[in-house]
């Protein structure tokens, strides 16, 4: 299982992003897909999941309508838009396998940094 | 404010024994399974035990999960330095339709 985030970097307060995650090593249209994020010294938030086949996806509400998952199964990959960025998103985000159950493989990161 | 909380820090020396606690609610940890996780700083997060006991391929025997009722532990026998990393417990809630983390626990190995 590999999953390899990309995307991150600076933005300015109410800048948008998109991070992508490319999955390779697993059957990705049979997992659910999460995003996770970490503040730098503190500790990991989930953010939002995906369902395998991309009917569904759930946020945590410091995100909601601001933030939106997609998937494409063709390509296997998964990704984070972002928008209305404010300081409190700074974090590494994480990618990971997983979501309507066990989350148990994640990605390396990619910073975002919300900063003027 | 994390929903679960966990002790901020735990230590021991090599050999001891050690355990982490989760503790939460009904809605998270009293209802669902506990997953735990490490992370040594820098590095991405590791699965380390899922479904409140079972070892994925790979760990150690002498990592254990347990769970009852509201709370849950992670034990980590004959301590090695290695293992010195951030600890994670995490658990689906119910009432907030999300994830949720522990706060984390440093293990320092003296």
């Amino acid at each position: 299982v590999q999953l390899v985030e990309s995307g991150g970097g600076l933005v300015q307060p109410g800048g948008s992003l998109t991070l992508s995650c490319a999955a390779s090593g697993f059957t990705f249209s049979d997992f659910y897909m999460s995003w996770i994020r970490q503040a730098p010294g503190k500790g990991l938030e989930w953010i939002s999941y995906i369902s395998s086949r991309g009917s569904n996806s759930i946020y945590i509400d410091s995100v909601k309508g601001r933030f939106s998952i997609s998937r494409d199964n063709v390509r296997n990959i998964v990704s984070l838009h972002m928008s209305s960025l404010g300081v409190e998103d700074t974090a590494t985000y994480y990618c990971a396998r997983g979501g309507g159950s066990l989350i148990d493989h994640w990605g390396q990161g990619t910073l975002v940094t919300v900063s003027s | 404010q994390s929903v679960v909380t966990q002790p901020p820090s735990a230590s021991g020396t090599p050999g001891q024994r050690v355990t982490i606690s989760c503790s939460g609610s009904g809605s998270n940890v009293g209802s669902n399974t506990v997953n735990w996780y490490h992370q040594v700083p820098g590095t991405a997060p590791k699965l380390l035990i899922y479904n409140n006991s079972q070892r994925p391929s790979g760990v150690p025997g002498r990592f254990s999960g347990s769970k009852s009722g509201t709370s849950a532990s992670l034990a980590i026998s004959g301590l090695q330095s290695e293992d010195e990393a951030d600890y994670y417990c995490a658990a689906w809630d119910d009432s907030l339709t999300a994830w949720v983390f522990g706060g984390g626990t440093k293990l320092t190995v003296l």
